[in-house]
């Protein structure tokens, strides 16, 4: 399973564009690379899923080399109510229906704090 | 609401004890899978299943079990508690089986052992 690293924690303001990069070295070629939030005892909430160059939703943005060894989320003009632990994932299983499941690890996740 | 359903939301129980844990996937997903979160080991992976079968173990206890019923619906037995099993439990669900699938998670079980 490839492993994730993103930094512990980030502060931000309101307002203010925030990105969050996860190193991820020993990404198989059929692995994806989702980004969940979670708030405090809630479960984790889908933000983006892909697999390379750049995606882009009405919340946030992911930007993935070519080399896919890294990720960014990057979030735009956050507010108070992003404060949040964010994850990074990827897949761990093959591909397909036939695959042999999905063992989607988290990290520890990056805990952050908006401020006004 | 991502549409994934856990009961109970709470539950207290003693050391040496037995619960079960429901969830119901959201409409038309086939995968279910159960996570472990506490305070000092985060979001751990506990098993899938996909359409009634077994897809992938994490780390799961020998003391826990999982299944998932005809009507896709998993249910999630702990037994012999120990305080340490304390934590908040999810289900989530996806369409498919892989990793290119989107998981949505439920609000969780939070199981105290007393």
């Amino acid at each position: 399973l490839a492993k994730t690293t993103q930094p512990i924690s980030m502060d931000s303001y309101e307002g203010q564009e925030v990105n969050i990069t996860c190193s991820h070295n020993n990404i198989a070629t059929n692995d994806y690379i989702t980004w969940y939030q979670q708030f405090p005892s809630q479960g984790p909430r889908f933000i983006i899923q892909g697999y390379k160059t750049k995606v882009t939703n009405e919340v946030a943005s992911l930007f993935i080399p070519a080399d896919r060894k890294s990720s960014t989320l990057s979030l735009p003009r956050v507010s108070l109510s992003d404060t949040a632990v964010y994850y990074c994932l990827v897949g761990g299983g093959p591909g397909g229906v036939t695959g042999g499941g999905n063992k989607l690890t988290f990290g520890t996740g990056t805990q952050l704090k908006v401020e006004l | 609401d991502s549409g994934v359903t856990q009961t109970p939301k709470h539950l207290i129980t003693a050391t040496g004890q037995r619960v079960t844990l429901r969830c119901s996937p959201r409409s038309g997903d086939l995968s279910v899978y159960w996570y472990q979160q506490s305070l000092d080991q985060g979001l751990q992976f506990l098993i899938q299943y996909y359409n009634g079968e077994e897809r992938a173990k994490g780390n799961i206890l020998e003391r826990f079990s999982a299944q998932q019923f005809p009507d896709l619906h998993s249910e999630l037995n702990l037994s012999s508690l120990e305080l340490g099993d304390s934590a908040l439990y999810f289900c989530a669900s996806s369409v498919g089986q892989s990793s290119g699938n989107t998981i949505y998670f439920g609000e969780g079980s939070w199981l105290t052992v007393v």
